[in-house]
């Protein structure tokens, strides 16, 4: 069956400029969150999604990244005004609830690189 | 201070050695722990959740010492194919968040 499907796979943008990323989790999962993953570091929890809850926006590191996610599927990460240091691979994963179900299935992610 | 800390090695071991990975983390009310495996260049993928009492799979064994807040990752019989970085991971609120430590690469060789 189809995993978390991430796109693009790879974004070169200039500094300044806005991207968008999205991540279509798998079918049914109502879970998704955002992770954020530098060159050699581990996993920088951004956002966390669940059902029709509000979001936990707890680890986005500035008011420039925001994410939406509509009709609890599609999910799509917005980084305004892009700065060098946010150059990374930005990996999305999703989990299928009850919470015994701790299983993480994540994206291939997409690798920003902000010139 | 982070929530979870792992040594980044590189562990660099000979085919058939036994290599054992650390890992603590930072909140005593932690409730959940896991360790996925990074390739190189691809997304991390579960290799095993780690329970109270420990448990094993194959050749790798994995332990909780809830009062030392760490996890411990034993490889028995390294295989060259087990060549990747280990992530430690820990829940907390009810699943709500994985916390991911930073990795520990580890090399096996012919």
């Amino acid at each position: 069956g189809a995993g978390v499907s991430q796109s693009p796979s790879n974004k070169v943008t200039e500094k300044g400029k806005d991207v968008e990323l999205r991540c279509d989790p798998i079918s049914g999962h109502t879970a998704l969150y955002w992770y954020r993953q530098s060159l050699g570091q581990g996993l920088e929890f951004l956002i966390y999604f669940q059902g029709n809850s509000a979001p936990d926006k707890s680890g986005l590191p500035s008011d420039r990244f925001s994410a939406e996610r509509t009709g609890g599927s599609v999910s799509t990460l917005t980084i305004q005004r892009t700065q060098q240091e946010d150059s990374a691979v930005y990996l999305c994963a999703s989990r299928t609830t009850p919470a015994t179900n701790e299983k993480l299935f994540f994206g291939s992610g997409t690798q920003l690189s902000v010139l | 201070r982070k929530e979870v800390e792992q040594d980044p090695g590189p562990f660099n071991v000979p085919e058939g050695a036994t290599v054992a990975f650390n890992c603590t983390y930072s909140n005593s009310a932690s409730q959940s722990f896991f360790w996925y495996r990074q390739d190189c260049r691809k997304e991390p993928k579960l290799l095993m959740s780690v329970y109270s009492s420990g448990n094993e799979d194959g050749r790798f064994t994995a332990q909780l010492n809830r009062a030392s807040q760490y996890i411990s990752l034993l490889i028995r019989d390294s295989k060259l194919s087990d060549s990747a970085t280990y992530l430690c991971v820990v829940n907390e609120d009810n699943f709500n968040k994985f916390y991911f430590g930073s990795g520990t690469k580890l090399n096996v060789k012919p």
